[in-house]
């Protein structure tokens, strides 16, 4: 099946600092892949649509210039919080459509900020 | 309104029993619908997706769209233990974003 590879899985940083999360489509060519923050107990929110080649698509209420997204080949799209929070604290999925396997997600980045 | 509600639970249900589960959405132009399962602490994993309205099934699971009433629903026959998780209803909208439900948190008791 397809799969969407997520790295790291988790990752503790501190407070000003700022962390890359990496998604890679290992066996199939991905033009879109969307970013999604997950708060405990909480459905996941689309935080950003990532196109190849061009700049990303941002969700309403999501800062673009704290979450920097790159998408600079079919196959890698990446993530950087930058001057990470403790609010910032979440799992952040990615995903990616492959055809008739639908909607494909990373295993998740469990981001702590301390 | 939310666009894409999902019944509240947490829903219970016993071994082998039916469990159902319900999404409503707001965009009438929408074509695509999924149903995702999440267990704690960890990524969504696709059950079903369903494109047409009727009923599509995959071995346990049935998938229900009723695109006139902007309903789907996921069936769960002979429930098990281990699908105990949370069900995360996902619309694709017709402007292009997949928009997830709050999900439905099910518990089958043994």
């Amino acid at each position: 099946g397809a799969v969407v590879s997520q790295h790291p899985s988790w990752v503790i940083c501190k407070s000003g600092t700022s962390v890359k999360i990496e998604c890679r489509s290992l066996d199939f060519q991905a033009t879109t892949m969307f970013w999604y923050r997950q708060f405990p107990k909480q459905s996941l929110m689309l935080m950003a649509t990532s196109n190849e080649g061009s700049k990303a698509t941002y969700e309403q209420g999501v800062e673009k210039d704290k979450f920097l997204i790159n998408h600079a080949s079919l196959t890698l799209s990446t993530l950087t919080v930058t001057s990470a929070h403790p609010e910032d604290s979440s799992f952040y999925i990615c995903s990616a459509l492959r055809d008739y396997y639908g909607y494909t997600f990373g295993s998740g980045t469990r981001l702590t900020v301390v | 309104q939310k666009e894409v509600e999902q019944n509240s639970g947490p829903l219970s249900v016993p071994e082998g029993a039916i469990a159902s589960l319900n999404c409503t959405y707001s965009d009438r132009g929408s074509q695509s619908f999924f149903w995702y399962r999440q267990y704690s602490g960890k990524s969504p994993e696709l059950i079903m997706f369903i494109y047409s309205n009727g009923d599509k099934e995959d071995g346990r699971f049935t998938a229900q769209l009723n695109k006139a009433s902007q309903y789907v629903s996921l069936l769960i026959r002979d429930s098990q233990p281990s699908d105990s998780a949370t069900y995360l209803c996902a619309v694709k909208t017709s402007y292009d974003k997949v928009i997830f439900g709050p999900g439905t948190s099910l518990s089958v008791i043994p």
